[in-house]
């Protein structure tokens, strides 16, 4: 079946780096979704992406539809403490019933 | 609230025990989902609901598991005689549209956290 490989799992960051992470997958994609996930509570979206090579800001995050649709990239400008969390990428493609399949998660800590 | 509301958000229930959970998604989405999600994992997919048609039931882990939905509205998700493996966050998601729209957008709730002792 259609997978999503996203990476890195996981990273530390200190307060104004800058962060990126990405997704990839063998399969071409329609929509792209970018989540943020904190302890006890549900995933937010924070980006959707609809076409390729497009790019997206919200804020400090960027995010990009990559041009071949088989992958896409979140950056984080100038990380703050409350971005720590898990992002979850989540790739949308067709077919007669079309389906949503999530990367496993890339998770923010701070560094120690 | 204008968001989805999950209701309860906790629940500890014994061995072999039934559970409901609840999903109030937002108002005038067409599409609902239920995902599982175990401690420290990613989202996995349990069971989706778009308009009148028959669900997607292809995620359902077991006969064990079961949900329906009441028109565009409430959904439940039904656990029997639940195992400690059933331990998760159950979180339940909604779209206005299905997943062939040209713009696609899921929201999800804050979850029901599941302990099964």
């Amino acid at each position: 079946g259609q997978q999503l490989n996203q990476s890195p799992q996981s990273m530390f960051i200190q307060e104004g780096e800058d962060v990126s992470m990405n997704c990839t997958s063998s399969s071409i994609f329609n929509t792209w979704l970018w989540y943020k996930q904190d302890p006890g509570e549900g995933p937010v979206l924070l980006i959707a992406l609809y076409k390729a090579g497009e790019l997206t800001s919200n804020g400090r995050l960027t995010a990009q539809f990559g041009i071949t649709r088989k992958d896409s990239f979140l950056n984080i400008s100038a990380s703050i403490p409350s971005d720590v969390g898990i992002y979850f990428c989540a790739g949308l493609y067709g077919g007669s019933q079309g389906n949503l399949i999530f990367g496993k998660g890339t998770k923010l800590s701070v560094k120690p | 609230g204008a968001g989805v509301s999950q209701s309860p958000s906790n629940k500890v229930t014994e061995k072999g025990k039934d559970v409901e959970l609840r999903c109030d998604p937002i108002s005038g989405h067409t599409a609902l989902y239920w995902y599982r999600q175990r401690l420290g994992q990613g989202l996995e997919f349990l069971i989706y609901f778009q308009g009148n048609s028959a669900p997607d039931k292809s995620g359902l882990p077991s006969d064990r598991f079961s949900a329906e939905r009441t028109g565009e509205s409430v959904s439940t998700l039904t656990i029997q005689r639940t195992q400690q493996e059933d331990s998760a966050v159950y979180l339940c998601a909604s779209s206005l549209k299905g997943l062939l729209s040209v713009t696609y957008e899921q929201y999800f709730g804050p979850g029901t956290r599941l302990t099964v002792t």
